[in-house]
């Protein structure tokens, strides 16, 4: 049972380039979210899925696309990266949505450098 | 894995003392509260939650005290031992819903 995992750990980019980091989960969780993490900042959402087929924008979704074509599987897009999205990426997913029971497990991050 | 922000406030206690670390949250609404650990290169990872009907919760050597009027939300580890240094850092939640406010966070540094 990993939990959650991420790829890649580690990309740097140049601006205008695009790339999709994955996010996959294998404790049958319905709800997925996609988190950046910024140095004296708390985590902000960018997108969220409430399940397969479904996604949703949070607090920070410009610049990013999300598809959640299998239930195990979020994965978060840029189509053409800028400076201001050099970040550690986080993912997370939950049984459900913010319960009591029902807390969010993380993924060990990306960080994305964009040049 | 990753880390966190350098810049963060930083609490440091000697091991085997009682750390407290605090949190103001912003939205007086919000009802469900929860404290995350993230140690250096790792994801965040939860450790308590607390619901607005209560005041208090405990853990195994943890306790979260909340206090409404205030808006203010602690988090006291008791014994503090070096696997607790990390940064901690509170979510609050209005309506169980899936946006939680994430605070920025507190490095907790265990002195030997």
């Amino acid at each position: 049972n990993a939990g959650v995992t991420q790829t890649p750990k580690f990309r740097v980019l140049k601006t205008g380039q695009s790339m999709t980091l994955l996010c996959a989960q294998d404790m049958n969780h319905e709800y997925m979210y996609w988190y950046r993490q910024d140095p004296g900042m708390g985590l902000r959402l960018i997108h969220y899925s409430v399940g397969e087929g479904t996604t949703a924008k949070g607090e920070v979704p410009d610049g990013y696309n999300v598809s959640r074509l299998k239930k195990q599987n979020f994965l978060l897009g840029l189509e053409s990266a800028a400076p201001s999205q050099t970040s550690v990426y986080f993912c997370a997913s939950s049984l459900a949505a913010g319960t009591a029971a029902d807390t969010q497990y993380f993924g060990p991050g990306t960080r994305l450098t964009v040049l | 894995g990753e880390s966190v922000g350098l810049h963060l406030p930083t609490l440091s206690v000697q091991e085997g003392d009682n750390s407290i670390i605090n949190c103001a949250y912003s939205n007086s609404a919000s009802d469900y509260f929860i404290w995350y650990k993230q140690e250096s290169g790792k994801g965040p990872q939860f450790i308590i939650d607390i619901r607005s009907n209560m005041d208090k919760r405990q853990g195994q050597r943890v306790t979260v005290l909340l206090n409404k009027t205030v808006k203010h939300l602690s988090l006291q580890i008791a014994a503090t031992q070096p696997g607790d240094s990390a940064v901690y850092f509170c979510a609050e939640n209005l309506d169980y819903g899936q946006n939680f406010v994430f605070g920025p966070g507190t490095r907790l540094s265990v002195l030997p």
